[in-house]
Formats: structure tokens, C-alpha cells, sequence
């Protein structure tokens, strides 16, 4: 069935960097753009970072544009998020997404932590 | 960016009522937007997109309307599995931008 997968979070101290890892499976992984959304602890969703298809075309929100690098491998079926200079505003769920219908396939999220 | 303003930020209803959420963006998305049902430790879950097109799976009871920049989800009998938060999702150009959310609560 169509799945995305996220990993690589966990506690991490203020300042360093993280990467995090969404694995797909069961559709064409190299045919749709790719998203990463966030959620800080009893707030909103917030839209990250987008990668086109073939990956040739990202944005980023404004809150983590110079911070946060978006990027793919399409032969392993993964899509990534780079985020360097940790701070406690970065504490959150965060969600890779399909970009089809709007965003029409979620992972389960994977948990950031930032400790001081 | 677009901003995008939801409203109201939280309501109270039965089951049974008929229930309407209105996100307004800060400029012409024509029909690109989405709404997701989030419940609590859960990811969020599509259900409208292009403002008014139900995801596959998604009940009747949902429907949206809208176009340029203003939006309405209306749920036309909440039933006890609705009550949960709520966004709006511009998905016309990027960065795409959520609403802050309505939070959908037993009265």
C-alpha cells in the first residue's frame, strides 16, 4: 500500500545538526513532488520545505530558509531534510508528505527534541 | 508567502449539527486549497483539495467551497468520529501556507 515512513529523530542538543529520513513505498516515488510540514507541541502545521519530482526545484518557508536543506534520492525511494543550527523552536512532530491533491499522503512523523 | 487566515479558531456542536469553517487567504489562490482532519497524536488526513474535490474515502458529509480568497469546509452532520482540528492548506503556489486551525469540540 502506499506508505511513507519517516526516521531519524530524537533528542538532540541546541546548535547541532539533524537529518531526517522519509523511506516511500507503493507508488511511483519518482513522479511526485515531495513536503515536509512540522508540529511544535500544541500548535499548527507549518509547510517546511518542497522538492520537485526530479528534485531540481525546492522552497522553503521563511522560518527556515538558509537553515534547512531538502533533498532526494530517487533510486533509494527517499526524500530528506538537513537541519543544521538546532534551536528549541525546532522541537516538533515532523511530517514528510506526497505533493499530488494538495498533500494526499502523510508519514507517521518522527519526534524532535532539542535540548539545551 | 500567503497568509492564510482561519476562522473561528475553535467551535462547540452536536452531533447532528451542521458545522462551517471559512479560511481567507491574502491573495488570489484561485482553487488551490485543501482541508485536513487532524486528531490528537495523529497526522493530519486529506479531505478536500482544489477547494472543493473530496480525497478518495472521504464521507459526503464533507464538502468546500470557495474560490480566489475565501473558503468554506462545511460538514453538514457532524457525526462523533468529526470532532477533531481542523486546517485549510493553500496548495496554489509555494511556499504552501496552513490556516491556524479549528478546533471541532463536543458541546
Amino acid at each position: 500500500q502506499v506508505q511513507l515512513v519517516e526516521s531519524g529523530g530524537g533528542v538532540v542538543q541546541a546548535g547541532k545538526s539533524l537529518r531526517l529520513s522519509c523511506s516511500a513505498s507503493g507508488f511511483i516515488f519518482s513522479s511526485h513532488g515531495m513536503h515536509w510540514v512540522r508540529q511544535a507541541p500544541g500548535k499548527g502545521l507549518e509547510c517546511l520545505a518542497f522538492i520537485s519530482d526530479n528534485g531540481s526545484i525546492k522552497y522553503y518557508g521563511d522560518s527556515v530558509k538558509g537553515r534547512f536543506n531538502i533533498a532526494r534520492d530517487n533510486s533509494r525511494k527517499r526524500v530528506y531534510l538537513q537541519i543544521n543550527s538546532l534551536t528549541a523552536y525546532d522541537t516538533a512532530v515532523y511530517f514528510c508528505a506526497r505533493g499530488g491533491f494538495g498533500l494526499d499522503v502523510w508519514g507517521q512523523g518522527t519526534t524532535v527534541t532539542v535540548s539545551s | 508567502d500567503i497568509q492564510m487566515t482561519q476562522s473561528p479558531s475553535s467551535l462547540s456542536a452536536s452531533v447532528g449539527d451542521r458545522v462551517s469553517i471559512t479560511c481567507r487567504a491574502s491573495q488570489d489562490i484561485r482553487n488551490g486549497l485543501g482541508w485536513y482532519q487532524q486528531k490528537p497524536g495523529k497526522a493530519p488526513k486529506g479531505l478536500i483539495y482544489a477547494a472543493s474535490k473530496l480525497h478518495s474515502g472521504v464521507p459526503s458529509t464533507f464538502g468546500g467551497s470557495g474560490s480566489g480568497t475565501e473558503f468554506t469546509l462545511t460538514i453538514s452532520s457532524l457525526q462523533p468520529d468529526d470532532f477533531a482540528t481542523y486546517y485549510c492548506l493553500q496548495h496554489n503556489s509555494y511556499p504552501w501556507t496552513f490556516g491556524q486551525g479549528t478546533k471541532v469540540e463536543i458541546k
